[in-house]
Parts: C-alpha cells; sequence; structure tokens
C-alpha cells in the first residue's frame, strides 16, 4: 500500500509552545489529507481535512485558530499546534488516500505512524 | 445512535481459534467498508476493503450485508499476532468521503 510519513514521532514540549507537525505521502500524491487525534482507550477523531491549494475544513467543535493546517504541495500536509496547552497532549495522525488510484482502491485511506505529543 | 457500532470486546481465544467480530452502520447511504488493525499505540493499518458481498484474504474473511446494515469479520486459525484492536470503517458520499470510525473490537489471542 500506500506509503505516509510524519515527523516527528514524539514531541515533548512547555505549555505555551507551538509545535509543527509534518504529514507526507512518500510515492503517490494527495490533494486531500486528514489529521486525527486520538486520546487513550478512545477511537479516532476526525479533526480537519486539508485540502491542497485551499483552505482547511474543520470539524465541528476544534478550533481553527489553535490547529492550523496548511497544505501547500500534493505531497506535504503541516498541522500547528498554537500555544499547547496539557490538555493538547494527545496522539496525532495524519492520513491519505491516492487520488489516481483506481475504484475500488480510490477511497483507501493510509495512515502515517503519528505523533505523541505531550505538554508539559 | 452512533453512526458506526462495535462490540468492544475484549474478545480472549486460544491460538488457532476462530473468531467473528459484526459491526452496524446507520447511514444506508455508506458506500465504502473497511476494517483496519490498529496495535496499542500505533496508527491503524488498512486490514482489509469490503466489496461488493464481501472478500477474503488469507485468513481473513469479510462479509457485507447491505440489507441489514453490517459488516462482520472472521479471523481463523488465530494467531498470537493477531491481538490487536479492529476498528471498523465507513464512507457515505454525504460525510464528505472522510472515514467514519468505530470504536473498536479489541482481540486477545493467547497461547
Amino acid at each position: 500500500g500506500a506509503v505516509v510519513s510524519q515527523h516527528p514521532s514524539r514531541v515533548i514540549c512547555k505549555s505555551g509552545t507551538s509545535v509543527k507537525i509534518e504529514c507526507r505521502s512518500l510515492d503517490f500524491q494527495a490533494t486531500t489529507m486528514f489529521w486525527y487525534r486520538q486520546f487513550p482507550k478512545q477511537s479516532l477523531m476526525l479533526m480537519a481535512t486539508s485540502n491542497e491549494g485551499s483552505k482547511a475544513t474543520y470539524e465541528q467543535g476544534v478550533e481553527k485558530d489553535k490547529f492550523l493546517i496548511n497544505h501547500a504541495s500534493l505531497t506535504l500536509s503541516t498541522l500547528t499546534v498554537t500555544s499547547a496547552h496539557p490538555e493538547d497532549s494527545s496522539f496525532y495522525i495524519c492520513s491519505a488516500r491516492d487520488v489516481l488510484a483506481p475504484l475500488p482502491t480510490y477511497n483507501e485511506q493510509f495512515f502515517g505512524p503519528g505523533t505523541r505529543l505531550t505538554v508539559l | 445512535r452512533k453512526e458506526v457500532e462495535q462490540d468492544p470486546g475484549p474478545f480472549n481465544v486460544p491460538e488457532g481459534a476462530t473468531v467473528a467480530f459484526n459491526c452496524t452502520y446507520s447511514n444506508s447511504a455508506s458506500q465504502s467498508f473497511f476494517w483496519y488493525r490498529q496495535d496499542c499505540r500505533k496508527e491503524p493499518k488498512l486490514l482489509m476493503s469490503v466489496y461488493s458481498s464481501g472478500n477474503e484474504d488469507g485468513r481473513f474473511t469479510a462479509q457485507l450485508n447491505r440489507a441489514s446494515q453490517y459488516i462482520s469479520l472472521l479471523i481463523r486459525d488465530s494467531k498470537l499476532s493477531d491481538s490487536a484492536t479492529y476498528l471498523c470503517v465507513v464512507i457515505a458520499m454525504e460525510y464528505g468521503n472522510k472515514l467514519v470510525f468505530g470504536a473498536g473490537t479489541i482481540l486477545r489471542v493467547k497461547s
């Protein structure tokens, strides 16, 4: 399957700092990428849909000014957690799908390895 | 009612056993169905896409019943390495092709 990378894999930062997480599709083009957050023992929660060349679409309850998303190329989306606080500590995962894949695999999404954020 | 519902388990089975998970979805317009596997503190990995009435991949068989709006996953000859959380995932056009996840079913295979 297609490969998605994320960087960094783990971040520990002080409260009030901003953290940038990168998501890359390594061997395919992704006009759309998705950002999720997962708290311990809970399922993945979609935060936003990142669209190449346009504004991201945020899910209800997700603050767009706090979670800045930039999707400047077909292979890279970034999520910046601004002024992070301890309650932002979570596992952040991105996913992407290969827009050139044929049906029926067109809708298959592939996940990056995730970024574990700890805010002290 | 949740959009995608799964029995959280855990299912504790011995090696070699056959185990089945069910998943129900509420949106009759759902069009794509998947099973993902997630290991502890790791990202989900696509296990199987579920097409039309179902498909098989080695020890894994997925079935789709559109009339009853459920999907199943059957694992035969369970291995210790099958221990994980199995996520049922659905896509519907009205969700903008977003994945909608079930909460997951925990499987523990013991020797």
